[in-house]
């Protein structure tokens, strides 16, 4: 069956600008997670979904980032005034929901900020 | 707090050589662990798991990880590599009973013909 998708695959942006990235999780997976990786770092964990509902938004590093989710399937990850420090790939992950499930990741999003 | 730690950031071996990279975490008791690869422009693909029991976990590609409990490890192997390996690996800790990992910083593995 399908993978996980993100769109688009590369986002080159200006300072300042607002930017959405897309992530369509597995058909039937309830968990979501998006994560942030920077050069020469790890995965940065962002955002947690269950269902449309986020119990865990500690890892938005600032107002500037915000997450929704729609009909427990596709999530959004939302960039506002991106600054040049936000370049880096954006994964998105998703798991059938049970604690310590295997998370599937999708390719990522390279977002470049000018 | 927890932690994960992999010490070597490149690693490079011939084509045909064996393979350890290190994972070392920190948490209070066992965790759950993993091992994910990814390839230059893909994302993450799990390579093998470790919830509980038989201490030494086969996974894919002919990989197979060692959970030490006393040195708190799990180190990933492989005895022959192939050069279709050259990628980045990272291993994962997730505490029991939870949805959030804890991923190590990535060792890149490059692969001499």
């Amino acid at each position: 069956g399908a993978g996980v998708s993100q769109s688009p695959s590369n986002k080159v942006t200006e300072k300042g600008k607002d930017v959405e990235l897309r992530c369509d999780p597995i058909s039937g997976h309830t968990a979501l997670y998006w994560y942030r990786q920077s050069l020469g770092q790890g995965l940065e964990f962002l955002i947690y979904f269950q269902g449309n509902s986020a119990p865990d938004k500690s890892g938005l590093p600032s107002d500037r980032f915000s997450a929704e989710r729609t009909g427990g399937s596709v999530s959004t990850l939302t960039i506002q005034r991106t600054q040049q420090e936000d370049s880096a790939v954006y994964l998105c992950a998703s798991s059938p929901g049970r604690a310590n499930n295997e998370q599937f990741f999708g390719p990522g999003t390279r977002l470049t900020v000018l | 707090a927890q932690s994960v730690t992999q010490p070597d950031i490149h690693i490079t071996v011939s084509e045909g050589a064996s393979l350890e990279l290190r994972c070392n975490y920190s948490y209070g008791a066992t965790p759950y662990l993993f091992w994910y690869v990814q390839s230059p422009g893909q994302g993450l693909q799990l390579l093998l798991k470790y919830f509980s029991g038989d201490t030494l976990v086969q996974g894919i590609k002919g990989f197979e990880a060692e959970f030490k409990r006393s040195q708190s490890s799990f180190n990933l192997r492989k005895p022959s590599v192939h050069w279709s390996d050259a990628a980045e690996y990272f291993c994962a800790v997730g505490p029991s009973g939870t949805y959030k990992y804890i991923f190590g910083t990535g060792t890149r593995l490059k692969v001499l013909a």
